[in-house]
């Protein structure tokens, strides 16, 4: 199975900063990695897939990049809506994976 | 537009069959694949197995034992069941369609609660 790394695991941020958030597969994926927003009791929602096409709705402050086994989602200037807990998953592999998720809190 | 539901009961006992509909609109379950993912209470959510847009299907194989998904068309519903159901089973499941490219997984549904106990 392909694991799914990120970090860091909780994130406290001020509004207003840029952050990035990282994710490492244990293997090569080329750019089949997709990342996802969850707030709290809600279901997932897609932000970003292969590693950096955008999305449809979704504000051009977050962008994704990366290829290989390295990846990062960035946040340009956190906005208060953003407070919530991030996935990345993978594609690359039939059995898709996810990460554990980096918690994005409030400094 | 597009729009997903999950269907099933809340609470199921242990070594017991858990069965859920999930059932779609504003797309065509012989265009887009399905998928169902679940995630335990606090932790990241796990890909449980796919009906895909043809009729196959593809499980996780931690799963595949225990797995069944299936699909009625003209109802626009995706079935799941699993079997010999466990505490750790429990958590919230959810149905999502597949990105046309197979990749990502563009709309969830709001998802189920299930709770595996005595």
């Amino acid at each position: 199975n392909i694991v799914l790394t990120q970090s860091p695991a909780t994130l406290s941020v001020t509004p207003g900063e840029s952050v990035s958030l990282s994710c490492r597969a244990s293997q090569s994926i080329s750019t089949s990695i997709h990342w996802y927003q969850q707030k709290s009791n809600e279901s997932p929602r897609l932000l970003i897939k292969y590693a950096s096409q955008s999305i449809s709705g979704i504000p051009s402050r977050f962008s994704g990049s990366g290829s290989g086994t390295d990846f990062t989602l960035s946040i340009n200037r956190v906005e208060s809506e953003d407070f919530s807990i991030y996935y990345c998953q993978q594609s690359y592999s039939s059995l898709n994976t996810f990460g554990a998720g980096t918690k994005l809190e409030l400094k | 537009q597009v729009q997903l539901k999950e269907s099933g009961p809340g609470l199921v006992q242990p070594s017991e069959t858990l069965s859920l509909t999930c059932t779609v609109s504003g797309f065509s379950l012989t265009s887009y694949s399905v998928s169902w993912v679940r995630q335990p209470s606090g932790k990241g959510p796990e890909w449980m197995g796919r009906m895909w847009y043809d009729g196959d299907t593809a499980y996780n194989s931690a799963l595949k034992s225990r797995l069944s998904i299936s699909r009625d068309t003209s109802k626009n519903q995706v079935f799941l069941k699993m079997n010999s159901l466990q505490t750790d089973d429990t958590g919230t499941y959810y149905c999502t369609r597949v990105d046309y490219s197979g990749g990502p997984f563009d709309y969830w549904g709001q998802g189920v609660m299930v709770t595996v106990s005595s």
